[in-house]
């Protein structure tokens, strides 16, 4: 399995203002994924990060609101623009291993209070 | 496309008692992956067993294992000799074309 860490771990945040939230992983993978987690709910994907190109974003996201880097194999980053009350959630990155990258691995996330 | 049911958003059990959580999932694709996840309140999602569609085997891991029924779509999980910390969400989630999560089951263990 692969250690996933996740800036910052936590967030208090003003009303239009944006957050970078970064993820890196200790070994070099190819699938890294972004999602959120509402209080009280599961997770919903956001987008998946792909290396070198452009994310690939979910129904109900889009890119001007969450866009994503993906420089290299082991670091993505999630921003969190223009923020409203309604993205106070835990934004949790993760990582596809296994042989088709069927298995993730899940960073600490990163818990967002949005006043 | 895929649904990830569970039937139960809390459930309950004794120290050193059994416990088992439903899961049930619908999808046309006959090669997928299911696995069983747990969230701690430290919100940490772990890994705690994961099943291949193609085995028949029910996979193991410890003190948990599944109860998977391919034609039935249904994929228990079962909590043997439950501890303190077991105490957590558990989320079944369904991995073919895309990874989807259930809605969740809130698992205390009582002393």
């Amino acid at each position: 399995s692969a250690v996933i860490s996740q800036k910052p771990s936590r967030d208090i945040c003003q009303r239009g203002t944006s957050l970078t939230i970064q993820c890196q992983v200790d070994s070099q993978v190819t699938m890294m994924f972004w999602y959120r987690q509402q209080p009280g709910q599961s997770l919903t994907l956001i987008a998946t990060a792909n290396q070198g190109s452009e994310a690939t974003y979910e129904s109900g996201f889009v890119i001007d609101k969450f866009p994503i880097s993906r420089p290299n194999l082991t670091f993505s980053t999630l921003t969190v623009s223009n923020m409203s009350p309604e993205d106070s959630s835990i934004y949790l990155c993760s990582v596809g291993a296994g042989q088709g990258g069927e298995t993730q691995y899940f960073g600490p996330g990163t818990r967002l209070l949005v006043l | 496309a895929q649904t990830v049911t569970q039937s139960q958003p809390e459930m309950s059990v004794q120290e050193a008692e059994t416990v088992t959580l439903s899961c049930t999932y619908d999808t046309s694709e006959s090669d997928y992956y299911l696995f069983w996840y747990k969230q701690p309140p430290s919100r940490q999602m772990i890994l705690v067993i994961r099943q291949e569609a193609y085995k028949q085997q029910n996979a193991t891991e410890n003190r948990f294992s599944v109860n998977f029924q391919k034609a039935a779509k249904s994929f228990s999980l079962k909590i043997s000799d439950s501890q303190l910390g077991d105490a957590a969400m558990y989320f079944c989630a369904y991995y073919g074309q895309n990874f989807v999560f259930g809605p969740g089951t809130r698992l205390s263990v009582l002393p």
